[in-house]
């Protein structure tokens, strides 16, 4: 069985420019997290999704960060403009319903300079 | 306020030894429980989870963890340490009610000397 999917694995880009990074979940999973992970902290949840629709995006930071999941399956998490604290790695989870176990993807680095 | 503690940064055992990494929360209620190891580049693994019942859990790579109410803690533990078992390990939460957020401690980093 295929994992979660992450592109890109590595980015950097200047402050105030956008960024775009892309999540395909384990075929069949219903429930998508993006979580934000800074260096020395755990990872913080910013928006769940259930199929198509967003079950909780309290964390998210709406000014700059917003996320899609079209059709229920592929999704994208967007900043824009980024800031230097935005460094992070961000990572997408899955899982087959709402209360299941969380299968995470390899994230995807971002480096703010 | 509600949290996941784990006091303990960074720990060096030698391979072979034992080990016990510590995990306590604070809610009001008793939460799901799990485990989960990050190695380098690579995303988050579940070693082992708690829902309810035996509060002894058995996981993967011979890891097990123990619910203890009374002290609000599940720590993990495994018998004697392999060299490739260095990485983060990581204590996270899911509170019984509501959306399945998955609520993360700051993580302990495990070196393995030879």
């Amino acid at each position: 069985e295929a994992g979660v999917a992450q592109s890109p694995r590595y980015k950097i880009i200047e402050k105030r420019q956008s960024v775009a990074f892309w999540c395909n979940p384990i075929s069949g999973h219903a429930t998508l997290y993006w979580y934000q992970q800074i260096l020395g902290q755990g990872p913080k949840l910013l928006i769940q999704f259930q199929n198509n629709g967003v079950v909780d995006d309290s964390q998210l930071p709406k000014d700059r960060f917003s996320a899609e999941r079209l059709k229920g399956v592929d999704s994208t998490l967007k900043i824009q403009p980024a800031k230097l604290e935005d460094s992070a790695v961000y990572l997408c989870a899955s899982s087959l319903v709402l209360d299941n176990e969380q299968f995470f993807g390899p994230g995807t680095r971002l480096t703010v300079l | 306020a509600q949290s996941v503690t784990q006091p303990d940064i960074h720990i060096t055992v030698s391979e072979g030894a034992s080990l016990e990494l510590r995990c306590n929360y604070s809610y009001g209620a008793t939460p799901y429980l799990f485990w989960y190891v990050q190695s380098p580049g690579q995303g988050l693994q579940l070693l082992l989870k708690y829902f309810s019942g035996d509060t002894l859990v058995q996981g993967i790579k011979g890891f097990e963890a123990e619910f203890k109410r009374s002290q609000s803690s599940f720590n993990l533990r495994k018998p004697s340490v392999h060299w490739s078992d260095a990485a983060e390990y990581f204590c996270a939460v899911v509170l019984q009610t509501g959306a399945n957020n998955l609520f993360f401690g700051t993580g302990t980093r495990l070196t393995v000397i030879p």
